[in-house]
């Protein structure tokens, strides 16, 4: 059982959709991630909020938008999204931005762009 | 910056017969050190995790792992595998907040 919780597991969408994936905690963690994951590849690290704000941004493209609403939760709007952004999405949390503590996955949304 | 290395692409091995996959990394400091699990179609689990201290740590399912300076290297083991077991193992390294991950092992088992 996880206790990162993500939404929805499974997403279908054309390119000129508008869709969000939502990912929540209740662990009280101050450090949220998304990840993206192309089969049989280790994730990718997109984004890092920590305390609410955005803290890292790996060169991800705008057609990604994060969103911390709160403690607790984490959205990633997309708009217009490629063929090639069809992968698993990740969220993760951590109990703070800093050290030694493992992150904490969710089981993902595959999202598929058609 | 920080890396890690995880030879064996793929590992077939017969259910009740031993495991070790490999993991080297690169790093000048002592290293934080994670072995996570996926299973097809889900997130990734925490096997077992390395900070400092005693340098075999075991974890869930039946894991362990040591964590050996001189070869920068933090192998996981299991002495008996099981069915279950089949799925794709990730290493990686915490670097200043970051997970910097291995290509991962892909762990198949035979009957």
């Amino acid at each position: 059982d996880t206790e990162v919780t993500q939404t929805p597991k499974h997403l279908v969408m054309g390119m000129t959709n508008k869709k969000s994936l939502k990912c929540e905690q209740h662990m009280g963690h101050r450090a949220m991630y998304w990840y993206k994951q192309k089969a049989k590849k280790p994730p990718e690290l997109m984004f890092v909020y920590s305390y609410e704000k955005l803290s890292i941004n790996e060169s991800v493209p705008s057609r990604f938008s994060p969103e911390c609403p709160n403690s607790s939760l984490l959205n990633l709007h997309l708009h217009a999204l490629q063929p090639e952004d069809s992968a698993l999405y990740l969220c993760a949390s951590r109990e703070n931005p800093q050290g030694n503590q493992p992150q904490h996955f969710g089981d993902g949304t595959r999202l598929s762009i058609l | 910056a920080q890396s890690v290395t995880q030879p064996d692409i793929h590992i077939t091995v017969s259910e009740g017969a031993s495991l070790e996959l490999r993991c080297n990394y690169s790093y000048g400091a002592t290293p934080y050190l994670f072995w996570y699990v996926q299973s097809p179609g889900q997130g990734l689990q925490l096997l077992l995790k390395y900070f400092s201290g005693d340098t075999l740590v075991q974890g869930i399912k039946g894991f362990e792992a040591e964590f050996k300076r001189s070869q920068s290297s933090f192998n996981l083991r299991k002495p008996s595998v099981h069915w279950s077991d089949a799925a794709e193992y990730f290493c990686a390294v915490d670097q200043g907040g970051k997970l910097i991950f291995g290509q991962g092992t892909e762990l198949s088992v035979k009957p």
